[in-house]
């Protein structure tokens, strides 16, 4: 069974600072996976696919990079605003499938 | 991009009634849809995936009689929480498709806060 895990859970960063989400999946044999972002009491909003063929992806401030290999995916924000806090979940599609499998979210807060 | 509406945003009901959640692609026809449970600080959960015109397919663990859903047509869905008891109290989302493969992108509903006294 494919289990995705988010490290950390919560992070609190000063406003401008760069700051690494991380996502790891158990199950290499994945098809793709995705950024989303989910403010309180929300949907998601997708931010970021990469591809299983993929390394990265990049949009604006914002980029994902995957290691299929070792199960791992990053995403990285540039210069953090406080309009980015909210919670960052991971999700992967199993190769075959076209379920998302939903990783465990980052809770960020920007601070002024 | 698509919008998908999901209504209502917040419901609270009593023990045993039955509450019905609509799920509705605006500008798109959403072939494939799917139900979501979120509880407090963890993740989104899936409960089960609707095609158009077909009984929906249910996740191991989720019981189909408890959560109906209905793909009527490709702009709605519906997921009926029958007989909900405090333990049913959730955040619910929806998301919908245009096709049914993995490339095609998804877009959510905004979520339904059920709180059940």
């Amino acid at each position: 069974k494919q289990e995705v895990t988010q490290i950390p859970a919560a992070l609190s960063v000063p406003e401008g600072e760069n700051l690494v989400l991380n996502c790891s999946f158990t199950d290499s044999a994945i098809y793709n996976l995705q950024w989303f972002r989910q403010d309180p009491g929300k949907g998601l909003t997708s931010l970021l696919l990469i591809q299983s063929s993929q390394r990265e992806q990049t949009s604006g401030r914002l980029n994902a990079s995957l290691d299929k290999s070792s199960g791992r995916s990053t995403l990285y924000i540039a210069a953090s605003q406080p309009g980015d806090s909210a919670t960052y979940l991971c999700a992967v599609v199993l190769g075959g499938g076209n379920k998302l499998t939903f990783g465990t979210g980052t809770q960020l807060k920007v601070e002024l | 991009g698509a919008v998908v509406s999901q209504h209502p945003s917040r419901v609270i009901c009593k023990s045993g009634t039955s509450v019905k959640i609509e799920c509705r692609s605006l500008d798109f026809q959403a072939t494939t849809m799917f139900w979501y449970r979120q509880f407090p600080k963890q993740s989104l959960m899936l409960m089960a995936t609707s095609n158009e015109g077909s009984k929906a397919t249910y996740e191991q663990g989720v019981e189909k009689d408890k959560f109906l859903i209905n793909h009527a047509s490709l702009t709605l869905s519906t997921l009926t929480v029958t007989s909900a008891h405090p333990e049913d109290s959730s955040f619910y989302i929806c998301s919908a498709q245009r096709g049914g493969g993995p490339d095609e992108k998804l877009f959510f509903g905004s979520g339904t806060q059920l709180s059940v006294l």
